[in-house]
């Protein structure tokens, strides 16, 4: 099974702290690594986070990574109306020597 | 590294998608990199294509979607990488973006897109 699975859509108020989830196959998740990009309209993604929890250059520290069970988390603290994006998360599928996408949280800043 | 994208914004259906990748700042033969390309559609989603990288010699990998179908191919002397897609669809509209994969950093630096439409 090659499927990441993303809320459409989340929401959160200035200031709060939100939480966008990636589940993979119950057992497809565990031992994967998951990157973090972030999109804004018209723009290509940026690179937010690799290896499940760890930044990318000059990333704030308000954006973090984890990974438990059968999914892996992105965090953003301390929500500005900039974070108002798209957010992807995707991993390298060995079985089919190819990476996969979720398919895409929009994030509204309430 | 920088990338810089072009090509037609415009295919016929049926004919073959050609993009072109300027890569500035490293060499497409590193043996710390990978490159390939990435899709967008108009909906939204990300579609990855393909890659090739060089560790002795080349490498590729293809999205089994479109693998009879692509050609990726690195052109070291101009330091820039190329997209064919043959036998295109309605289905291959979308925004085109090439991409650079460090050792251990997926995806870190990206073209700035190309929107292709394919016609009828």
């Amino acid at each position: 099974q090659s499927v990441l699975t993303q809320p459409s859509s989340v929401s959160a108020a200035p200031g709060q702290k939100v939480t966008i989830s990636c589940s993979g196959d119950s057992s497809y998740i565990g031992n994967i690594y998951i990157s973090w990009f972030q999109q804004f309209p018209g723009t290509a993604p940026k690179l937010l986070i690799y290896d499940n929890d760890k930044r990318f250059s000059d990333i704030s520290d308000r954006f973090s990574g984890s990974k438990s069970g059968t999914s892996a988390t992105l965090a953003i603290t301390g929500l500005q109306t900039g974070d108002e994006a798209h957010y992807f998360c995707v991993k390298w599928e060995s079985s089919l020597s190819g990476w996969v996408f979720g398919g895409g949280t929009k994030l509204t800043v309430l | 590294v920088q990338l810089q994208q072009s090509g037609p914004g415009l295919v016929k259906a049926a004919q073959t998608l050609s993009l072109t990748c300027v890569i500035s700042g490293e060499s497409v033969m590193s043996e710390r990199a990978a490159w390939g390309w990435i899709r967008q559609s108009p909906s939204g989603g990300l579609e990855w294509l393909g890659r090739t990288y060089y560790r002795s010699k080349w490498y590729y990998d293809y999205a089994l979607s479109v693998k009879t179908r692509i050609i990726i191919t690195p052109e070291t002397s101009k330091s820039q990488l190329s997209l064919q897609l043959k036998s295109v669809t309605s289905e291959d509209t979308a925004v085109y973006y090439c991409y650079r994969e460090g050792d251990l950093t997926p995806f870190d630096h990206w073209g700035p897109g190309t929107l292709v439409t394919v016609s009828s």
